[in-house]
């Protein structure tokens, strides 16, 4: 069964950091491309960055680029996000989401992790 | 950026047909994804490659794209049915480009 578990999120304050965790079980972790998806409270969905399978290639959407970085340890089968920098606005539960290889969408998602960013 | 526009909600009488539309700049040349969103839950795909269902997603939910609109239909709409739908597809900037949301009710 495919597992997506994603943990680090919690409180931290204006300009702070944080780094977060998705352990991913189920398949072969590092045949994947992976993204994180956040969502502000009663708002939609918004991409964030996507790794490919090698790290070889790294997006990030405009919105937290020069503050985020995107990683992977495929020995460990994980995901990693630091965030830094962070404001009020980057305020969301954060989803980390497996890229099916064929069709591009993401069929596997965590449960989320909350990160407040608040003073 | 590439925008998607989606109703912010449409509403459906029980075992009726609910169409979900989500418009964009000649969206029919792109592959569109749609997701199922239910109150504290993660996404789930529902719908990938404009058309096809993942294993698991009822015959009752179908896809169409052409044009500047893609469209999610959903056929003898269920009270399970109520979620928010979200459209994706991947832009050139690049990245992935998400719809606003869709509040799906069912009457």
């Amino acid at each position: 069964e495919v597992q997506l578990v994603e943990s680090g999120g919690g409180l931290v304050q204006p300009g702070g950091s944080l780094r977060l965790s998705c352990a991913a079980s189920g398949f072969t972790f590092s045949s994947y491309s992976m993204n994180w998806v956040r969502q502000a409270p009663g708002k939609g969905l918004e991409w964030v960055s996507y790794i490919s399978s090698s790290s070889s290639t790294i997006y990030y959407a405009d919105s937290v680029k020069g503050r985020f970085t995107i990683s992977r340890d495929n020995a460990k089968n994980s995901l990693y996000l630091q965030m830094n920098s962070l404001r009020d606005e980057d305020t969301a539960v954060y989803y980390c989401a497996r890229e099916e290889s064929g069709s591009s969408s993401f069929d596997y998602w965590g449960q989320g992790t909350l990160v407040t960013v608040s003073s | 950026s590439y925008e998607l526009t989606q109703p912010l909600s449409v509403s459906v009488a029980l075992g009726q047909t609910a169409r979900i539309t989500c418009g964009g700049n000649n969206i029919g040349s792109k592959n569109v994804h749609w997701y199922q969103q239910k109150p504290g839950q993660a996404p789930v795909l529902v719908i990938y490659r404009d058309s096809n269902r993942p294993s698991g997603i009822p015959e009752r939910f179908s896809g169409s794209n052409s044009g500047n609109t893609a469209t999610l239909t959903i056929s003898r709409a269920q009270a399970g049915d109520e979620a928010d739908y979200y459209c994706q597809v991947w832009d050139s900037s690049p990245g992935w480009v998400f719809g606003g949301g869709t509040k799906l009710t069912v009457l």
